[in-house]
C-alpha cells in the first residue's frame, strides 16, 4: 500500500535550517508530482511547495519563495524540503503529499502522516 | 484570508443533512479548475473525500457527494454520522497565484 513518512523535524532557532524528508514507497514514485502543505496551529491547511515528477519544474507560495527549496531523489524514492531562514510563522506540521492527476489539475491522494516544525 | 472562503463551523444531529460551501473566483473556481474535499481528524492525515467536483475515491461512502457551479462547489453529508465529526477543507488550483489553494476549513460538529 502507498506510505509517505516524514522525518527531519523539530525545533529550531530563527535565521536557521531544517530539512525534511519523505519517504515514498508503494507506488511508483516517478511517476508523480509531490507537494508539500503545512498547517501551523489552530490554522488551516496551506499549500507550501510542488516538485515536478521529473524533478523539472518546482513552484513555491510566496511566503517561503527564496528561503525554502524542494528536491526529490527519484532513485531512493525520497522527497526533501530544505528550509533556510526559518521564521516563526514556519512552525507547522508540515505534510508531504502525492498529486494524482495532471500538470496542475489534479489532487492530493495520499498524505503523510505529518512532521512537526516548531522555530 | 484564504483564497477559497468557507464557513467556519457547521453543525447536524446524527442521520440529518449537512451542506458546506466554498466560494472561490475567477482565477480559481471560476476558471474552470476543479474543487476537491479532503477530510482532515484531529492527529491525522488528511483524507481525500472528493476529487475532480464531484468523484469519490473507492471506499469513500456515498453518503459524500460534491458540486460545482461557477465560482462555488459545496460538499453534502447525508445520514450524520458521529465519526463525520472533523474537519473539511476545499481545495482548487489558482492561476494568478500560480499556486495549489485550500478554504479556511470548516469544522462539522454532530450533535
Amino acid at each position: 500500500q502507498v506510505q509517505l513518512v516524514e522525518s527531519g523535524g523539530g525545533v529550531a532557532q530563527p535565521g536557521n535550517s531544517l530539512r525534511l524528508s519523505c519517504s515514498a514507497s508503494g507506488f511508483t514514485f516517478r511517476n508523480h508530482g509531490m507537494h508539500w502543505v503545512r498547517q501551523a496551529p489552530g490554522k488551516g491547511l496551506e499549500w507550501v511547495a510542488v516538485i515536478w515528477f521529473d524533478g523539472s519544474r518546482d513552484y513555491y507560495v510566496d511566503s517561503v519563495k527564496g528561503r525554502f527549496a524542494i528536491s526529490r531523489d527519484n532513485s531512493r524514492n525520497t522527497l526533501y524540503l530544505q528550509m533556510n531562514s526559518l521564521r516563526a510563522e514556519d512552525t507547522a506540521m508540515y505534510y508531504c503529499a502525492r498529486f494524482t492527476g495532471g500538470d496542475f489539475e489534479g489532487y492530493f491522494d495520499y498524505w503523510g502522516q505529518g512532521i512537526l516544525v516548531t522555530v | 484570508q484564504s483564497v477559497l472562503t468557507q464557513p467556519p463551523s457547521v453543525s447536524g444531529a446524527p442521520g440529518q443533512r449537512v451542506t458546506i460551501s466554498c466560494t472561490g473566483s475567477y482565477s480559481n473556481l471560476g476558471a474552470g479548475y476543479d474543487v476537491q474535499w479532503y477530510q482532515h481528524l484531529p492527529e491525522k492525515a488528511p483524507k481525500l473525500l472528493i476529487y475532480g467536483s464531484y468523484n469519490r475515491p473507492s471506499g469513500v461512502p456515498d453518503r459524500f457527494s460534491g458540486s460545482k457551479s461557477g465560482t462555488s462547489a459545496s460538499l453534502s453529508i447525508t445520514w450524520l454520522q458521529a465519526e463525520d465529526e472533523a474537519d473539511y477543507y476545499c481545495q482548487s488550483y489558482d492561476s494568478s497565484l500560480s499556486g495549489w489553494v485550500f478554504g479556511g476549513g470548516t469544522k462539522l460538529a454532530v450533535l
